[in-house]
């Protein structure tokens, strides 16, 4: 079973275009992630929600916006897409310990 | 600002050879500390990780030494084989605050 899905795997789109990404989590975890892995592999916190409420939420250009139906799911929308949007992007979750489950990753690239 | 230095950047190391990874952080509110490995084309998945109340943790292959009067801590791979290829990433994180902060990586080569 996979603990933290995300979809699509691969998102090819071009500038100004807006498009969503999904994750959903079935280990029962009340907090969820987003973490953006750029071109050099570093990995940046995004967003973060617990129990459906926004609990961090780093310098990320308001074009980002998060949504959590409900404490298993937890989607990023981008508005305008720009070629600096370009990069991986990984959902991950947690309990109240701090061992964080990513998911696969999505790779977005804006052309 | 990056709160969580890594290094090397890279590393190669004979199979059978220890392979050996250095941290360092900033601020002194961390006190959780993971380590991370990541495969080409997967998601960063939860190796090992330390709290500051031990200076060393061991699991298997895999050792975390943490010194904290110098802020460092390490990653150890004994008896490193051709799998263990792979970028492994250090984090520190608050253990209330969920949020972790990453150092920059360090891809690791195993020759056979």
């Amino acid at each position: 079973d996979t603990a933290v899905s995300q979809t699509p795997k691969y998102l090819v789109t071009q500038m100004g275009n807006d498009k969503s990404i999904k994750c959903e989590q079935n280990l029962g975890h009340d907090t969820m992630y987003w973490y953006k892995q750029d071109s050099k592999k570093f990995l940046k916190i995004m967003f973060s929600y617990n129990n459906k409420e926004l609990i961090i939420n780093e310098t990320v250009p308001n074009r980002f916006s998060p949504k959590s139906p409900d404490k298993a799911h937890l989607n990023l929308h981008i508005n305008s897409l720009e070629l600096g949007d370009s990069a991986v992007y990984f959902c991950a979750s947690s309990q109240i310990t701090d061992e964080q489950y990513f998911g696969p990753g999505t790779r977005l690239t804006v052309t | 600002q990056q709160q969580v230095k890594q290094s090397p950047q890279s590393l190669i190391v004979q199979k059978g050879g220890i392979s050996i990874i250095n941290c360092a952080y900033e601020n002194t509110a961390f006190d959780y500390f993971p380590w991370y490995q990541q495969f080409p084309g997967k998601g960063p998945a939860l190796l090992i990780a330390i709290r500051p109340d031990v200076s060393e943790k061991k699991e298997g292959r895999f050792t975390i030494s943490f010194n904290k009067s110098a802020k460092q801590f390490s990653l150890h791979i004994m008896d490193s084989q051709p799998g263990d290829s792979a970028t492994y990433f250090c984090a520190a994180g608050k253990a209330a605050g969920n949020k972790l902060t990453f150092g920059g990586g360090t891809r690791v080569l195993v020759k056979p």
